[in-house]
């Protein structure tokens, strides 16, 4: 069954720092990757997507992430984080139906 | 004008009693979804509505139902709360129910069981 695993529950960066988010899936076939973003008290925010090509893929607010097959990752990277990135991320597999199988989700905490 | 609005946003009940929440999406999308978070922030699938018919139903408790009136609409009925229940249900849709449509959530209804 797919998978989807995000092994940093909590990253504190500081301000103006790089980042990056870890996610790892367990898929049978070409996977649909996805990387949403929680605010406190709000929905999910789509922060981009891979489907296919260039494995690498730029999304909003600045993120990019990376899709290697050969590691099953999708890691989500920022060069430069802001303190309004401070939030919940989660990575997410698609399935049938275009149901999402979502990680567990990291807390980013942003230090000034 | 919210994509997808949820009521309501907060929803505090005793066991045993029966509650609905509310979702509309004003995107003109044809499919719609039940995701349950929660109090460890993990989200699961409930319901997947598309075009008013269910096309797959996650293994929920029956007393959990969906009910769609029109496609703009998919509405959360419980029965019998139970302790368990409690959550952040969220709402969300999609152009269609094909792998490369994104989905856009509300901004979830917390549920309390006391």
């Amino acid at each position: 069954a797919q998978s989807v695993t995000q092994p940093d529950i909590h990253i504190t960066v500081s301000e103006g720092a790089s980042l990056e988010l870890r996610c790892n899936y367990s898929y049978g076939a070409t996977p649909y990757l996805f990387w949403y973003v929680q605010s406190p008290g709000q929905g999910l925010q789509l922060l981009l997507k891979y489907f296919s090509g260039d494995t690498l893929v730029q999304g909003i607010k600045g993120f990019e992430a990376e899709f290697k097959r050969s590691q099953s990752s999708f890691n989500l990277r920022k060069p430069s984080v802001h303190w309004s990135d401070a939030a919940e991320y989660f990575c997410a597999v698609g399935n049938a139906g275009n149901m999402l199988t979502f990680g567990g989700g990291t807390r980013l905490m942003v230090k000034p | 004008d919210t994509a997808v609005s949820q009521t309501p946003k907060y929803l505090v009940t005793q066991m045993g009693n029966d509650k609905s929440i509310k979702c509309e999406q004003n995107l003109g999308h044809d499919t719609m979804y039940w995701y349950k978070q929660d109090s460890k922030k993990f989200l699961k699938i409930m319901f997947s509505y598309n075009n008013k018919e269910l096309i797959i139903n996650e293994t929920v408790p029956n007393r959990f139902s969906p009910k769609s009136p029109d496609k703009a609409h998919l509405n959360l009925h419980i029965n019998s709360l139970e302790l368990g229940d409690s959550a952040v249900y969220f709402c969300a849709s999609s152009h269609s129910s094909s792998y490369n449509s994104p989905l856009h959530f509300g901004n979830g209804t917390r549920l309390t069981v006391t």
